[in-house]
C-alpha cells in the first residue's frame, strides 16, 4: 500500500531534550515536506526537500532541522525543543513529474513539549 | 508572496442541506488551487484541485469548487451534505511551477447536524 508513515504518532517530552520525528514514504517520491498545524493558523511549511541532499526552508524553519540522506526518509529534528513547538506535525510527499501530481500526507505526529 | 483566507472557522449545517465554504486568495502570479479535507484524527487528503482548463472542478463525493479569477476566489460547495462530510477543510494555493511553496488557509470546520 502506497503511504507516508510517521513515528512516533504521539510524543510528550521536556524542554531541551533533543528529539527526532521520522517520516518515510514508499512511493519513490522525490519531493518531501514537513508542516505544523496549529489551531487558527492552519498548516505552515517548516522545510521541504526536492531530492536527496537537497533541502530548503519553508515559512517557519526556526528551531528545526531536517536531513535527506535517502530518498524515502525525511526526518524532522528538534535539537532543543521548546513549548512553542507543541503542535501537530505532518509529513508529505509527491512526485516531481508535473504540476498535476498529488501531495500525500502522513497521519500526523502530535507533540507536547513541557 | 501569496496568502489564503478562509473567513469561516466553523460552519454548522443540517444534514441534506447545501453548504458553501469560502476561500479567497492573494498572489502576484498565476496559481494552482486546492481543497484538502481532514477527517478527525487523520492526515489531510486532497479533495479537488484546479490547475487549468475548466474553472469548475468536481470531486468524487459530490463537492465542487469554482475558480473565479476576477474575485480571486475558490469556494467549495456541496448541494446536499451528509454526516460523513463532518471534517475540517483547508484551501491551499501554490504558484504555477512552484508547487513546493504551498500556502494553506486556516481551515473551516464543517459540522453536519443530523
Amino acid at each position: 500500500e502506497a503511504q507516508v508513515t510517521q513515528n512516533p504518532r504521539y510524543l510528550i517530552t521536556v524542554t531541551g531534550k533533543k528529539l527526532t520525528v521520522t517520516c518515510s514514504q514508499n512511493m519513490n517520491h522525490e519531493y518531501m515536506s514537513w508542516y505544523r498545524q496549529d489551531p487558527g493558523l492552519g498548516l505552515r511549511q517548516i522545510y521541504y526537500s526536492m531530492n536527496v541532499e537537497v533541502t530548503d526552508k519553508g515559512d517557519v524553519p526556526e528551531g528545526y532541522k531536517v536531513s535527506r540522506k535517502e530518498k524515502r526518509n525525511f526526518p524532522l529534528i528538534l535539537e532543543s525543543p521548546s513549548p512553542n513547538q507543541t503542535s501537530l506535525y505532518f509529513c508529505a510527499s509527491r512526485r516531481l513529474a508535473g504540476d498535476q501530481e498529488t501531495q500525500y500526507f502522513g497521519p500526523g505526529t502530535r507533540l507536547l513539549v513541557l | 508572496a501569496q496568502s489564503v483566507t478562509q473567513l469561516d472557522s466553523q460552519v454548522p449545517v443540517f444534514e441534506e442541506a447545501p453548504v458553501e465554504l469560502r476561500c479567497n486568495y492573494s498572489s502576484s502570479v498565476s496559481v494552482y488551487l486546492f481543497w484538502y479535507v481532514q477527517y478527525p484524527n487523520q492526515g489531510l487528503q486532497l479533495l479537488l484541485k484546479y490547475l487549468s482548463g475548466s474553472t469548475l472542478v468536481e470531486s468524487i463525493n459530490g463537492f465542487e469548487a469554482e475558480f473565479n479569477k476576477s474575485q480571486t476566489s475558490f469556494h467549495l460547495r456541496k448541494p446536499s451534505v451528509h454526516i460523513s462530510d463532518t471534517a475540517e477543510y483547508f484551501c491551499a494555493v501554490s504558484p504555477r511551477g512552484g508547487y513546493q511553496k504551498v500556502t494553506f488557509g486556516t481551515g473551516t470546520k464543517l459540522q453536519v447536524i443530523p
